[in-house]
This record gives structure tokens, C-alpha cells and sequence, in this order.
């Protein structure tokens, strides 16, 4: 099947600085790609869709200049959380839809955790 | 608004028994309803996909059944196995390509 990688798998980093998370599809092309974020012993919340070659798409509530999205080729879409405090300690997580085939069913990455200390 | 839900309550089962998981969902007609494992600390894993013109859906050990008119879909897992223990996820759908929202999650825990 599909193999969506992403990296880092766990990052910690102080209150204040930005980090960048990579979403990679390895044997396939995403035009579109999802990303989400996790609390403890809740649900996947949808944070944004990521477009290639185009602007994402942010769900309601969700900052877009505090979490940047590109998605600069058909393999990759990066989130960047920028000034990071620890609110935004979470479970974030890709994913991606094959183009071609089962259109449907999404493929994902095996999360990243941030803890902002 | 749309509504997704499943029961948040841990479903502890004995090796070897059935383990029947419900989703519902209000104020939303989907095209169809997918369902995924996650396990702790990883992203979930696709498990099926059943239609709103399919009734019931087989892999393996898992069956899936979506009822249109209930809103609901019912996920089972025949002789379960320790290795079932994971939450599982719903996420009903419009179309290809479109987002999906998932269901809080059921955690299932598997008892040798």
C-alpha cells in the first residue's frame, strides 16, 4: 500500500521557537494533503487542507499565520508551528489520498509529538 | 451542525468473543463511512470503506454494516484476538477527494 512518512517523530523544543513538520508520500502523488492534530484520548481535529502548488485551506478556529502550510510539490507538505508555546503540545499528523485507484481511504503518517516546554 | 459519534467507553472483551464497535452521525447523509485502527502514538490505519448503497462489508475477521436510515454504522471484530486491542475510528464521507472528520474513537482491549 501507500506510505506516507513523516518526520520528526517527536520534538522538543522551548516556548518560543518554531518547528517544521515534514509529510512525505514515498510511492505516490498527493495533490492534497490533510493535516491534523491530536490531544490526549481524543479524536484526529482536522487543522487544515494542504493544496499543491496553491494556498491551504484552514478549518474554522485554526490560525493560519501561527501554522504554516506549504505543500511546494506532488511528495511534500510541510507545518511549520511557529512561535510555539505550550498550548500547542500536541499529537500532529498527516495524511494523503492516492490519486489514482481508491480515491477515498487516506494514508498516514505515524505523527509527530510536540512538547513546548 | 455534523455530528460523528462512538461510544468513548473502553470496550473490554474476552479472546475469542466478538467485539461490536457503533458509529452514528446526525445532520449529515455521507456517501460512504470508513473505519481505521490507531494504536498509541501512531497515525490510524484504513480498515474499510462500505458504501451507502452497500449494506454490509468483509475482511477477514471484520465486518462492517451501515444503515442509512439509522445513521449508523456497526463495526465488528469476530474472534478477537489480543492483538486487536487498539481504539478504533469512524469517518463518514461525501465524496473523493473531499476531508474527512473522524469519530472520537472506541478503544477496544482484548483480554487473553
Amino acid at each position: 500500500g501507500a506510505v506516507v512518512s513523516q518526520h520528526p517523530s517527536r520534538v522538543i523544543c522551548k516556548s518560543g521557537t518554531s518547528v517544521k513538520i515534514e509529510c512525505r508520500s514515498l510511492d505516490f502523488q498527493a495533490t492534497t494533503m490533510f493535516w491534523y492534530r491530536q490531544f490526549p484520548k481524543q479524536s484526529l481535529m482536522l487543522m487544515a487542507t494542504s493544496n499543491e502548488g496553491s494556498k491551504a485551506t484552514y478549518e474554522q478556529g485554526v490560525e493560519k499565520d501561527k501554522f504554516l502550510i506549504n505543500h511546494a510539490s506532488l511528495t511534500l507538505s510541510t507545518l511549520t508551528v511557529t512561535s510555539a508555546h505550550p498550548e500547542d503540545s500536541s499529537f500532529y499528523i498527516c495524511s494523503a489520498r492516492e490519486e489514482q485507484g481508491a480515491g477515498e481511504k487516506l494514508f498516514f503518517g505515524s505523527g509527530t509529538q510536540l512538547s513546548v516546554l | 451542525s455534523q455530528k460523528i459519534e462512538q461510544n468513548s467507553e473502553a470496550l473490554n472483551i474476552q479472546e475469542g468473543k466478538t467485539a461490536t464497535l457503533t458509529c452514528n452521525y446526525t445532520n449529515y447523509s455521507p456517501a460512504y463511512l470508513q473505519w481505521y485502527r490507531q494504536d498509541p502514538g501512531r497515525g490510524p490505519v484504513f480498515l474499510l470503506l462500505i458504501r451507502e448503497n452497500e449494506k454490509e462489508k468483509r475482511k477477514e475477521r471484520l465486518k462492517v454494516t451501515f444503515d442509512t436510515t439509522l445513521k449508523q454504522s456497526l463495526f465488528h471484530i469476530t474472534a478477537s484476538q489480543p492483538a486487536d486491542s487498539a481504539t478504533y475510528l469512524c469517518a463518514p464521507g461525501k465524496a473523493a477527494g473531499n476531508k474527512l472528520t473522524f469519530g472520537g474513537g472506541t478503544r477496544v482491549l482484548v483480554k487473553p
